[in-house]
């Protein structure tokens, strides 16, 4: 089956700690997305990938960093510097850049911080 | 400043009943926009696409219309189920060179028995 996976389920982590969520797509899509999502709140797009060895910042990048060494992989890694980041992480890909395609989610990370 | 809005309260209906959830934005001109689905702990799961010159979008129960002038969406469930109860998220496609949405919070829909 073609998805997207997200590991783990639920995190937990202690504050000052960095911690990295996985997240693999085998739908060969180019572009991938990392979101947060917060109660209330609308996702906000923190990194995206448009093609490999290439990644631009979201709407709110800081105290988060990621990579993307191959098509398949977009893991995103939580820093320390990251003042709330107790949220649910939500990863995404679209076939290309194109403003047409819908974005397919994985199942989503549950990082807990305290 | 530019918001997106979608009632925050939830929506509840008896089974069989049309479930109409909105969607306004302001400050926006988006070029499509997007409805999806989402349950709780899990991914939204992408719905239907309406396109800023199209009226209306149809897909089995689900009708989605896009009013350009009045800067909103609305979606449609009709016959309505209990397993249509989820968070109903809708989503601009803002121009900029790549496919960047803005979502809303959504809208929690419970369908009653």
């Amino acid at each position: 089956d073609g998805g997207i996976t997200q590991s783990p389920k639920y995190l937990f982590r202690k504050e000052g700690q960095n911690v990295t969520l996985s997240c693999e797509q085998n739908l060969n899509h180019d572009a991938m997305y990392w979101y947060r999502q917060d109660p209330g709140q609308g996702l906000r797009l923190i990194y995206y990938s448009q093609i490999v060895n290439d990644f631009q910042k979201g709407d709110i990048a800081e105290g988060y960093s990621v990579s993307r060494e191959k098509k398949e992989s977009f893991p995103l890694t939580v820093t320390s510097a990251q003042k709330n980041p107790t949220a649910f992480y939500l990863c995404a890909s679209t076939l290309d850049r194109g403003s047409t395609y819908e974005q397919y989610f994985g199942p989503g990370t549950r990082l807990t911080v305290t | 400043s530019q918001k997106i809005e979608q009632n925050s309260e939830a929506l509840n209906i008896q089974e069989g009943k049309t479930a109409t959830l909105t969607c306004n934005y302001t400050n926006y001109s988006p070029a499509y926009l997007q409805w999806y689905r989402q349950d709780p702990g899990r991914g939204p799961v992408f719905l239907l696409l309406i396109r800023e010159n199209e009226k209306e979008k149809r897909k089995e129960r689900l009708k989605v219309t896009f009013d350009t002038t009045l800067k909103q969406s609305l979606f449609h469930i009709t016959a309505s189920q209990p397993a249509d109860s989820a968070t109903y998220l809708c989503a601009l496609s803002i121009s900029g060179g790549y496919n960047k949405l803005i979502f809303g919070a959504g809208t929690r829909l419970a369908v009653h028995p």
